[in-house]
């Protein structure tokens, strides 16, 4: 079965700085990796995506995120935060296509970001 | 613009009361799924609809049922809601395996059960 591990309930970044935000998966195979942002009361706005290729992903809204085989982790990362970056962070995994159907994402519990001006 | 629609956005039933939750793409997505999204939980894959064919998660009650009469409309039907059922219901699409199931969602419905 396939997990992902966000270690963080929250993170808390000073507007300007760097901000990363942590996710490690467990999955048979290669996986396939996304990040997801959800503001209150909405549903989830994709952000970015590895499937394969070059480890570093970049993204929406300026954010990339970087895969880590050895690690096992795909953390997402901002060079400068933005007060508006504050949201909750979901970090998923989907196991490798079989051939069997499009099975649905894994989700990590989610970081909420704050980003404090 | 292309997109994901859920209606209503926000739904109060009784306990017990039958509801349906509805779900519209523009996006001839072949791959629609339900999810459920418990307060500050992450979200939970209930089922998915790989063009005609339903596929349920093992875990997910017999309590939720699932329609999909064409490719862009699917439905979340819960047959006698309880108050452990309140969530917010998320509706996702996707296309195929060259983009890696990238899944597009929509707004959500908040169902409260009263």
């Amino acid at each position: 079965a396939q997990s992902v591990a966000q270690p963080e309930d929250q993170v808390n970044v000073a507007e300007g700085n760097p901000l990363t935000v942590k996710c490690t998966y467990s999955v048979s195979g290669n996986p396939y990796l996304f990040w997801y942002v959800q503001y209150p009361n909405r549903g989830l706005q994709f952000l970015l995506k590895y499937i394969t290729g070059d480890n570093l992903v970049k993204g929406s809204y300026g954010f990339e995120a970087e895969f880590n085989k050895s690690q096992t982790s795909f953390h997402l990362k901002k060079p400068s935060a933005l007060v508006s970056d504050s949201a909750l962070y979901f970090c998923a995994v989907r196991a490798p296509y079989s051939g069997g159907g499009a099975d649905g994402l894994t989700f990590g519990k989610g970081t909420h970001l704050i980003i404090q001006p | 613009d292309a997109m994901v629609i859920q209606n209503p956005r926000y739904q109060v039933t009784q306990f017990g009361k039958p509801v349906t939750l509805s779900c519209s793409q523009t996006l001839n997505h072949n791959v629609m799924y339900w999810y459920q999204q418990k307060s500050s939980q992450a979200p939970k894959l209930l089922f998915h609809y790989y063009d005609k064919d339903f596929n349920n998660e093992a875990d997910t009650p017999d309590n939720f049922q699932s329609r999909r009469p064409n490719t862009s409309f699917c439905f979340l039907d819960i047959r006698s809601p309880g108050l452990g059922d309140a969530a917010m219901y998320l509706c996702a699409t996707s296309r195929d395996q060259a983009r890696g199931w990238e899944q597009y969602f929509g707004p959500g419905t908040r169902l409260t059960v009263t």
